[in-house]
């Protein structure tokens, strides 16, 4: 059984280009929350998907925006990239919006230059 | 608001001998509590959870302890390994419906020989 998945694992972006971060949930789970970790940080909760809408939004910009697909998949968008956006992005998929069962990904590195 | 906070960026342990990890945090309706780990350039691993109508709870070689009056959980490693070395965060879901988790800032665990 798969556990969460993300893609791509690293990635290079220059400043004001766009970026699409995506999830795979645990097999049998519904719901996506992404987060934010910089280094050295703890991760900070950027926003959560359940039944492809978007249900709650931690304090980030409007640049900041995500997609659940049918199949319960996930996307982050990220527009006009910072310096500051350079982080490890974290995917935690849970059943029916519980967090009490999240289970995280491996994280994308994003970094911007 | 609600805010979590960890005592010590790092520790420093002795194989063999047992780690103490601090959290506090500060909402009193909080009723649940997660330990993650997480080793370098991994995402966070579910280690122990506890509920608030409990004290303590174990698992392998690991304890929580809550203490509730001063809003205060603890981990506690037992016989600590090299591959205990990581960064360990408490995280609290927030009391609304939808339980986004707060982590706090982290302590890293070195485990010396």
């Amino acid at each position: 059984d798969a556990g969460v998945t993300q893609s791509p694992t690293h990635l290079i972006k220059t400043r004001g280009q766009q970026v699409t971060l995506r999830c795979s949930p645990k097999s049998g789970h519904d719901t996506v929350s992404w987060y934010q970790q910089a280094l050295g940080q703890g991760p900070q909760f950027i926003f959560q998907y359940y039944e492809e809408e978007e249900r709650q939004r931690g304090n980030f910009p409007d640049r900041f925006s995500g997609h659940q697909f049918p199949n319960y998949s996930s996307e982050l968008n990220v527009n006009a990239l910072l310096l500051g956006d350079s982080a490890l992005y974290l995917c935690a998929s849970s059943l029916r919006r519980v967090n009490t069962e999240a289970f995280f990904g491996q994280g994308t590195r994003l970094t911007v230059v | 608001g609600e805010s979590v906070g960890l005592h010590l960026p790092t520790l420093s342990v002795q194989e063999g001998d047992n780690s103490i990890i601090n959290c506090a945090y500060s909402n009193s309706a909080s009723d649940y509590f997660i330990w993650y780990k997480q080793e370098s350039g991994k995402g966070p691993q579910f280690i122990i959870d506890i509920r608030s109508n409990m004290d303590k709870r174990q698992g392998q070689r690991v304890t929580v302890l809550l203490n509730k009056t001063v809003k205060h959980l603890s981990l506690q490693i037992a016989a600590t390994q090299p591959g205990d070395s990581a960064v360990y965060f408490c995280a609290v879901p927030t009391t609304d419906s939808w339980g986004k988790l707060q982590f706090g800032a982290g302590t890293q665990v070195v485990v010396t020989p």
